[in-house]
């Protein structure tokens, strides 16, 4: 079955930091793989999507993901947290059963990301 | 602002109600999807509509439905209301296969 995991309820790291926030999958065939941010009362905002092509893919405000076949991975990262960055972040990958104009995607369980001043 | 939107903000009600959410997607999408989210069971998607058809489905119980009108419209139908179906239902839009613009969803709150 298809299934993407976030290994980490929460990542804490200080103001400034580099940030990783993990995610791995298990999907069929090629996987399209996105992030998504939550604040709080806030529906999910698109960050960045990999798709094909070069393996680090760089998504709004500042993050990337690194995208890694071999060990089924789009970890996403960026190299200097915001205090602002605080909020919950989420894996996504398309559920390849469907194909055309959909886009049905399924979901990691999310991971809070405490920035610290 | 995604540009999607969602009306109401929250909804209270008892059980065994019937409620109906609605959203209107972004200019120009013509694919809209119903997400639930709760604490227990996380993200879910629930099902989705593309140019007024259903597209795929997920995880909707029956006392749920769907549909999307020929304006792009979307409206969920939740009947027979239970405690558990307390829970946040996102919507969402995208041309085509593209990445998903989410409203700022309905919170339902059963009593």
């Amino acid at each position: 079955a298809q299934s993407v995991a976030q290994p980490e309820d929460q990542v804490n790291v200080a103001e400034g930091n580099p940030l990783t926030v993990k995610c791995t999958y298990s999907v069929s065939g090629n996987p399209y793989l996105f992030w998504y941010v939550q604040y709080p009362n806030r529906g999910l905002q698109f960050l960045l999507k990999y798709i094909t092509g070069d393996n680090l893919v760089k998504g709004s405000y500042g993050f990337e993901a690194e995208f890694n076949k071999s060990q089924t991975s789009f970890h996403l990262k960026k190299p200097s947290a915001l205090v602002s960055d605080s909020a919950l972040y989420f894996c996504a990958v398309r559920d390849p059963n469907y194909g055309g104009a959909t886009n049905k995607l399924i979901f990691g369980t999310g991971t809070l990301l405490a920035v610290q001043p | 602002d995604s540009g999607v939107t969602q009306t109401p903000k929250h909804l209270i009600t008892a059980t065994g109600q019937r409620v109906t959410l609605r959203c209107s997607p972004r200019s120009g999408d013509l694919s809209v999807y119903w997400y639930q989210q709760s604490l227990d069971q996380g993200l879910q998607f629930l099902i989705q509509y593309y140019n007024g058809e259903e597209r795929a489905k997920g995880n909707i119980l029956e006392r749920f439905s769907a549909q999307q009108f020929p304006d792009l419209h979307s409206e969920l139908n939740l009947s027979s209301l239970e405690l558990g179906d307390s829970a946040l239902y996102f919507c969402a839009s995208s041309v085509g296969a593209g990445p998903q613009h989410f409203g700022d969803g309905t919170r339902l709150s059963i009593l």
